[in-house]
């Protein structure tokens, strides 16, 4: 079965670049999509369709995808960006969820 | 605005049935599939399958079929699934949640199951 594969963990100090990446197996040929989650929260969506920003949420988030590996990136980060973040894609009609990755702003 | 509101938290036996709720409001209801997540305490979402809200036809994760049946009742925009042979894996919040393209841009605040 198809599996993404996050960083468990990463770190940034505020006002500086996050990079999150998620690794799949030829998943530049897949769409990817990116959830930000908050303690006690539900999934809320950042990055649509590799690059789509939803309304209202801030230009510092951006995605590409390329390759095996789809890339959410969050310039001049802030204190409350700090959150899970979890990719997703589709394969055999089955949406697929990375494990997450814990964004720390310190 | 769109929402998605869902029933209550459940506590149920290892073997027993849970059925939960996702009432849709302020968008159209025949308008777009519903799909059901779950998630586990500290892991990644687990997509569980989807409802066509028109033909009422589902699509179920592998894993989850025989066990899963999601149905819904346009007379109240109201969408259910019901799992069961509960064990104490399934343990998780349940959440329903809506499509936009590739992604899922709303969801509802998702319903505590704990099996024990």
């Amino acid at each position: 079965s198809y599996e993404l594969t996050q960083p468990p963990s990463v770190s940034v100090s505020p006002g500086q670049t996050a990079i999150i990446t998620c690794s799949g197996d030829q998943l530049g040929n897949k769409y990817s999509c990116w959830y930000q989650q908050k303690p006690g929260q539900s999934p809320l969506l950042v990055i649509n369709q590799d690059t789509e920003r939803p309304s209202g949420i801030p230009e510092r988030f951006s995605g590409s995808n390329s390759g095996n590996t789809a890339t959410l990136t969050i310039s001049g980060t802030q204190t409350l960006d700090e959150a899970d973040y979890f990719c997703q894609t589709w394969d055999s009609n089955t949406a697929i969820f990375g494990g997450g990755t814990k964004l720390t702003v310190l | 605005q769109v929402q998605l509101l869902q029933s209550g938290a459940e506590v149920k036996k290892p073997g027993a049935s849970v059925k939960i709720s996702c009432q849709a409001s302020g968008y159209a209801f025949s308008g777009y599939y519903m799909h059901w997540v779950r998630q586990a305490p500290g892991q990644g979402p687990e997509w569980m399958g989807r409802i066509n809200p028109g033909s009422g036809g589902s699509t179920y994760a592998l894993k989850f079929q025989g066990r899963v049946t999601m149905t819904r009742d346009a007379s109240t925009s109201t969408f259910y699934m019901e799992m069961s042979g509960l064990t104490s894996e399934d343990t998780a919040m349940y959440y329903c949640a809506r499509p936009r393209n590739s992604g899922f841009d709303f969801w509802g605040q998702g319903t505590l199951v704990r099996v024990s």
